[in-house]
């Protein structure tokens, strides 16, 4: 079956810091690819999305790219800010299938001042 | 001009009560989810109907039993609630429900049951 894999938090930064934020699936078909984020007490809402190989979804700062190879969609930003702390989760929808949504366990990020 | 909006936002309740949760969508989408999310965040998939038809139907007890009048309507009902079924419960929506497609999420009930 699909399934994605997200490192573990929480990740701690201070603010302006290098993000990076690791997630690797395996899925059947071909999938889209997602990154949802979560503020607290909220929803989650649409950060980013790829749908095929080598395509780079961006928003708000934040990238990521579908890498077919290493079946990898890492998310990055170059500099976070306080109000970046979220709960961020990594995301799959597959063709070829029922299309059932698949969620990595999110990591939760905390900024600094 | 809420896109998914939830109701009740806090509920509690005794073990072996019955209740419900209503969702709506505004955005005329086709598709509509239901998604459990535990005391850890993890998110997972419970239903989803596309046009009222119930088109996902994940490993759930079936005191839980979803119901879609209308496309933009999506309600859950649990029978006979019991602890382990306290946690964050999220509708979501999809355009036609296609693996390209963005899910628009409510903002949630939380459920306790005591």
């Amino acid at each position: 079956g699909n399934s994605v894999t997200q490192m573990e938090g929480p990740v701690t930064l201070s603010e302006e810091a290098f993000l990076t934020i690791n997630c690797t699936y395996t899925a059947t078909g071909y999938p889209s690819l997602f990154w949802y984020v979560q503020y607290p007490g909220e929803g989650l809402q649409l950060l980013l999305k790829a749908t095929k190989a080598d395509d780079k979804g961006s928003n708000k700062g934040f990238e990521a790219t579908y890498r077919k190879e290493t079946t990898s969609f890492h998310l990055e930003k170059g500099s976070v800010q306080v109000s970046d702390s979220a709960v961020y989760f990594c995301a799959l929808s597959a063709s070829g299938g029922s299309y059932i949504p698949t969620f990595g366990r999110g990591t939760s990020l905390i900024v600094h001042p | 001009d809420t896109a998914v909006s939830q109701t009740p936002k806090y509920l509690v309740t005794q073990m072996g009560n019955d209740k419900s949760i209503k969702c709506e969508q505004n955005l005329g989408h086709d598709t509509m989810y239901w998604y459990k999310q535990d005391s850890k965040k993890f998110l997972k998939i419970m239903f989803s109907y596309n046009n009222k038809e119930l088109i996902i139907n994940e490993t759930v007890p079936n005191r839980f039993s979803p119901k879609s009048p209308d496309k933009a309507h999506l309600n859950l009902h649990i029978n006979s609630l019991e602890l382990g079924d306290s946690a964050v419960y999220f509708c979501a929506s999809s355009q036609a429900g296609l693996p390209t497609d963005t899910q628009y999420f409510g903002p949630g009930t939380r459920l306790t049951v005591l």
